[in-house]
């Protein structure tokens, strides 16, 4: 079992839907998650992070965390066409030498006009 | 100035070869990674190292080896490079109390 898994998609929503993003993770001990967005090409870029369970929302973004089912997600509200992208769900797993920040395999986002 | 730099940008190098790729940074943080990226696989880790005396093996380091030769500097070898270590690579710093990592712009790198 990997890590940190995510759905590679594509996941395809026309502009303006909610795009759903998820992620699973395995190391109960993690205590920071985080979404990178990369667009082709470039190197990844942090879009929202969340270290409490419930939900957290900054502007169109809204991340979810429920530690119990080692889960996190990522809502895009309003999709554009320039929200398409790879998203990246980050884990930072614990160990007794600190932590190492894991990633999933990305999904992949297009948002259509 | 990029915060987090890589060099070089891209590179073509032969198998066999032994290749260094060099990242450096100006925030200050102790944290820094190596990660390899391919098609459909996200990003794996290689090494990371928590401090200069603090190097530790990630997922995937076989065929490679780092130096932190500062707080600033880490840089990754592939003693004898072979054609599956085409890929790109990114070097990335994080702060330890967030967790937020911060990246450098890439290394692509071909193996022929």
């Amino acid at each position: 079992q990997k890590e940190v898994e995510q759905n590679s998609g594509p996941l395809s929503v026309p502009e303006g839907a909610i795009a759903s993003l998820n992620c699973t993770y395995s190391d109960r001990g993690s205590q920071s998650f985080f979404w990178y967005r990369q667009y082709s090409g470039k190197s990844p870029e942090l879009i929202m992070f969340i270290y409490s369970n419930g939900d957290k929302e900054d502007g169109r973004f809204t991340a979810q965390l429920n530690k119990a089912s080692q889960y996190v997600s990522l809502l895009i509200r309003d999709s554009q066409p320039s929200d398409s992208a790879t998203y990246l769900c980050a884990v930072n797993e614990w160990n007794n030498q600190g932590g190492k920040l894991i990633f999933g395999q990305g999904t992949e986002l297009s948002v259509k006009p | 100035d990029a915060d987090v730099t890589q060099t070089p940008r891209n590179r073509i190098t032969k198998t066999g070869k032994r290749i260094m790729l060099e990242c450096s940074q100006t925030k200050g943080h102790d944290r820094m990674y190596w990660y390899r990226q391919d098609p459909g696989l996200g990003l794996r880790l290689i090494y990371y190292s928590f401090d200069v005396k603090d190097i530790n093996k990630g997922e995937i380091s076989d065929g490679y080896s780092v130096s932190r030769q500062a707080q600033a500097k880490f840089s990754l070898s592939l003693e004898s490079a072979i054609p599956n270590q085409t890929a790109l690579y990114f070097c990335a710093t994080s702060d330890w109390r967030t967790g937020k990592a911060f990246f450098g712009q890439g290394t692509r790198l071909t193996v022929v």
